[in-house]
């Protein structure tokens, strides 16, 4: 069974203060690594798609990573507006076309 | 991308009753998806709806409680019966983009589902 498990659960950071999520997986096969940005009361925005180990995309100030067992989503000095819940999802090969989510990551960046 | 509309955005309901989930896609596409999304929890897979036959069930979900409409390629619904206050989520659809089972899921603005 495919796993995701994010980390931390909250991260307060100001502005201008550069961090990473983690997003730690378990997958048969992966056929695609995915984060999204959830802002309260909507769904999820797509931001990325990764596809195999090394690979890196950027957007802006995100900037997300892949190994073979986990994916970091770089925030490079993060303004308010970036505040959010940003998930980490998965494909496997054994999971027809299901993507399994993880909690996510809540983000707050104060002034 | 796809526009992908929903109604209700949120409504308020009582024991018992039920209620459907429309969603609308601005064009045409093969497999829609159902996702639910508990406080605090992750995303969770509710059904796969591929118009001109049934809909495919995760586990732990039964066409009983949610069933599933797929009446032509941009549009879908959900009826979640006999409401619970563990009901109470937000109900998102989604698409797949692209062709074929691999890809991004762009997703609806969410139905968020109160029971009391």
């Amino acid at each position: 069974e495919d796993q995701v498990t994010q980390s931390p659960e909250a991260l307060r950071l100001q502005e201008g203060e550069s961090s990473s999520l983690n997003c730690s997986y378990t997958v048969s096969g992966l056929r695609g690594l995915f984060w999204y940005r959830q802002d309260p009361g909507k769904g999820p925005e797509f931001l990325f798609t990764l596809y195999s180990a090394g690979e890196e995309k950027e957007k802006e100030r995100l900037k997300a990573t892949l190994t073979k067992k986990e994916s970091f989503l770089h925030i490079t000095a993060p303004k308010p507006e970036d505040s959010a819940t940003y998930l980490c999802a998965v494909q496997g090969a054994g999971t027809a076309s299901k993507l399994t989510f993880g909690t996510g990551t809540r983000l707050q960046v104060t002034l | 991308s796809a526009v992908i509309s929903q109604k209700p955005s949120r409504d308020i309901c009582q024991r018992g009753t039920s209620l459907t989930i429309q969603c609308q896609v601005d064009s045409q596409v093969t497999m829609m998806f159902w996702y639910r999304q508990q406080p605090g929890q992750s995303l969770t897979l509710i059904a796969t709806a591929n118009q001109g036959s049934e809909a495919t069930y995760e586990s732990g979900f039964v066409i009983d409680k949610f069933p599933i409409s797929r009446p032509n390629l941009t549009f879908s619904t959900l009826t979640v019966s006999n409401m619970s206050p563990e009901d109470s989520s937000i109900y998102l659809c989604s698409i797949r983009a692209g062709v074929g089972n691999t890809g991004e899921l762009f997703f609806g603005e969410g139905s968020r589902l109160t029971v009391l």
